[in-house]
């Protein structure tokens, strides 16, 4: 089974900052098939990134993904006030055939 | 616009059933797989399986073999997912979620429902 591990477990930023989250997985991920997921309170997760690097429709270029094999990053240049939430990578592609990870908190410092 | 509304919460005694619905809208039904992934309180997501509405096929996560379906009315544009046998450990937000086309194994998912939180209480 692929795990991935997400770090920091919170990050505290200040806004206009920049934002450096981290997924590894236990095992190479085939063609990158990373996602990245943003998720607010009371809300369902936002599709941000797809493929490791590719912006979903309508997300701004302040959020950009990067990585391949079982290292990937996702960076936030410049937070805005809206930015702070939860982030989940998730893999696809792999046994089983999705997992996420745990989450990363990104706090107002 | 591209929209999956689920049913209201719903609390349900351990040892039951509970049938969550997604109504979607906005696009072709039959052309796009339906997930259903689930969160505990203050938890992250768990992955419960995928729907293809086209064909009626299926593929769960191993944790819920058994114990889900899911199914659909394409006359409706909705998908279900029943979860039986439920036990405290299932209380949990459940959303479905629809996945990118074009593909034999499971994607990113590119719209979510709003949840449905499902409370599992004596």
């Amino acid at each position: 089974e692929i795990v991935l591990t997400q770090s920091p477990g919170t990050l505290s930023l200040s806004p206009g900052e920049r934002a450096t989250l981290s997924c590894r997985a236990s095992q190479r991920l085939t063609n990158n098939y990373l996602a990245w997921y943003q998720q607010k309170p009371g809300q369902a997760p936002r599709l941000l990134i797809y493929g490791a690097s590719s912006r979903a429709t309508g997300i701004p270029d302040r959020f950009s993904g990067s990585g391949s094999g079982t290292d990937f990053t996702l960076t936030i240049s410049g937070l805005e006030p809206e930015d702070f939430a939860v982030y989940y990578c998730q893999q696809y592609g792999g046994s089983p055939p999705t997992t996420f990870g745990q989450g990363t908190r990104l706090e107002i410092k | 616009q591209v929209q999956l509304v689920q049913s209201g919460a719903e609390v349900k005694k351990p040892g039951a059933s509970v049938k969550v619905s997604c109504k979607t809208s906005g696009y072709a039904f039959t052309s796009y797989d339906i997930n259903w992934v689930r969160q505990a309180s203050g938890q992250g997501l768990e992955w419960m399986g995928w729907m293809n509405p086209n064909s009626g096929n299926t593929g769960y996560a191993q944790k819920f073999q058994g114990r889900v379906s899911m199914t659909r009315n394409n006359s409706i544009n909705t998908a279900y997912m029943e979860l039986s046998s439920l036990r405290s450990e299932d209380t949990a937000v459940y959303y479905c979620a629809r996945e990118t086309p074009g593909s034999p194994r499971v994607d990113w998912f590119d719209h979510w429902g709003q949840g449905t939180l499902v409370t599992v209480s004596s």
